[in-house]
């Protein structure tokens, strides 16, 4: 059974820099054929996809967040991780990592993030 | 454009059958998923590859695409299903895009 979990701090201040890890298990994420995803939801709203990582280290990211966000793997401990540099408090929400299959079904591009980690609460405030 | 509008909230009885939309002009060359999120809970996917369960998910959710829209179908509509449901696809450069989100309420 594949599970994420997240970590890091549940306070930044802000203009300081957002660092959260994700740890797998049930996959090695070397050896998958998997992508490795950061989403987000600040409460009471909607889901906003962050960027996602494959084991090679390619990246996308979401073009609203480009300029602040990286997302890095360490396959030597099956994790990967984010940071958001220069957080405000429209930062603050539930931080979800997720594992995305990617293929192609019936000539369509298919993708889909098909197990989360349970998100961890990032508030920024002084 | 990739974003995706979905209705606010919608509400069904129990036992009966409600239908959600996702709109978008991604969906015409990208299939949509759909996820339902329980209060205080991760998200969870119902449906992938336009119509794909995944294991455990019960068979009365269903879904379809005609052009620009998805659609998920809750057949028999049971108290449990009360949630927040989100559709999502990707665009041509990938990056992803969730739905706005429709709260079902199971009457």
């Amino acid at each position: 059974q594949v599970q994420l979990q997240e970590s890091g701090p549940g306070l930044v201040k802000p203009s300081q820099t957002l660092s959260l890890s994700c740890t797998v298990s049930g996959d090695s994420i070397s050896g998958s054929s998997y992508y490795w995803t950061w989403i987000r939801q600040p409460a009471g709203k909607g889901l906003e996809w962050l960027g996602r990582i494959y084991t090679t280290g390619s990246t996308i990211y979401n073009p609203s967040l480009k300029s602040r966000v990286t997302i890095s793997v360490d396959t030597s401990k099956n994790q990967f991780s984010l940071k958001l540099r220069f957080v405000t408090a429209a930062d603050s929400a539930v931080y979800y990592c997720a594992r995305q299959a990617q293929g192609i079904t019936n000539l369509k591009v298919t993708s889909y993030f098909d197990y989360w980690g349970q998100g961890t609460l990032v508030t920024v405030s002084s | 454009s990739s974003e995706l509008t979905q209705d606010p909230a919608v509400s069904v009885a129990l036992g009966q059958t409600v239908r959600l939309t996702c709109r978008g002009g991604s969906l015409r060359s990208y299939f949509a998923s759909w996820y339902q999120q329980k209060p205080g809970q991760a998200p969870v996917l119902v449906i992938y590859d336009n119509n794909d369960r995944p294991s455990g998910i019960p068979d009365r959710f269903s879904a379809s695409t005609s052009g620009n829209t998805a659609s998920l179908t809750i057949a028999g509509a049971q108290a449990e299903d009360e949630a927040n449901y989100y559709c999502n696809s990707r665009d041509s450069s990938g990056n992803h895009v969730f739905g706005t989100g429709t709260k079902v309420t199971v009457l």
